[in-house]
């Protein structure tokens, strides 16, 4: 099946840096990419739409300046947290849809971002 | 896309069927069903879906009421690696996100 990688796996910044959190598409190319948030104990919360070679659609509640994110080739997105701050810790996961058009959408493993 | 009800937590013995419900009384007719389950710590894995007629792949199946305003996944000998939260989803046209709801925790036990 189609694969999905994040990378990394996990990270630890300092308060006040940015974080720069990498999607792939490892076998198939993907026009759509979404950013998922997941705290502790919750379900996942839709952050972004990202459409190749176009702006971000953010969903409302999230801050298009402080989650930025680009999605430049049709198989890798990016979303760098900026001024990272301690409640921005979180689970981050991306998934990807097929650009032939499936119904399935393909998710990554998830990046544990931990902000001291 | 509709709204899904399912209850918080099942249990289900290794071996014995586990059957999830899922309630979407205001699913429109070019809405799918999908579920996806979430092992901790993990991303989401797929796992099947479907319009309107019981569907059947390795790894479960999944039942619709004729009505479609409810639907059940069957997983028909859970092991211990079934342990997940199941998520029940909704959704029309496919190029949109997937909204994920509260879900249903299922621990499977020796």
């Amino acid at each position: 099946g189609a694969v999905v990688s994040q990378h990394p796996s996990r990270v630890i910044c300092k308060s006040g840096t940015s974080v720069k959190i990498e999607c792939r598409s490892l076998d198939f190319q993907a026009t759509t990419m979404f950013w998922y948030r997941q705290f502790p104990k919750q379900s996942l919360m839709l952050m972004a739409t990202s459409n190749e070679g176009s702006k971000a659609t953010y969903e409302q509640g999230v801050e298009k300046d402080k989650f930025l994110i680009n999605h430049a080739s049709l198989t890798l997105s990016t979303l760098t947290v900026t001024s990272a701050h301690p409640e921005d810790s979180s689970f981050y996961i991306c998934s990807a849809r097929d650009r032939g058009g499936n119904h399935e959408q393909y998710f990554g493993p998830g990046t544990r971002l931990t902000v001291t | 896309d509709a709204k899904t009800t399912q209850p918080p937590s099942m249990d289900c013995a290794e071996g014995r069927a586990a059957n999830l419900p899922c309630n979407h009384s205001t699913i429109s007719g070019n809405e799918y069903v999908y579920w996806y389950r979430q092992i901790h710590s993990q991303g989401p894995q797929y796992i099947i879906h479907g319009l309107k007629n019981n569907e059947t792949n390795e790894m479960a199946s999944l039942i619709i009421t004729e009505d479609r305003k409810s639907s059940t996944l069957i997983l028909p000998h859970a092991t211990l690696r079934d342990t997940a939260v199941y998520y029940c989803i909704v959704r029309g046209q496919a190029g949109t996100a997937l909204i994920f709801g509260k879900g249903t925790t299922l621990s499977v036990s020796s």
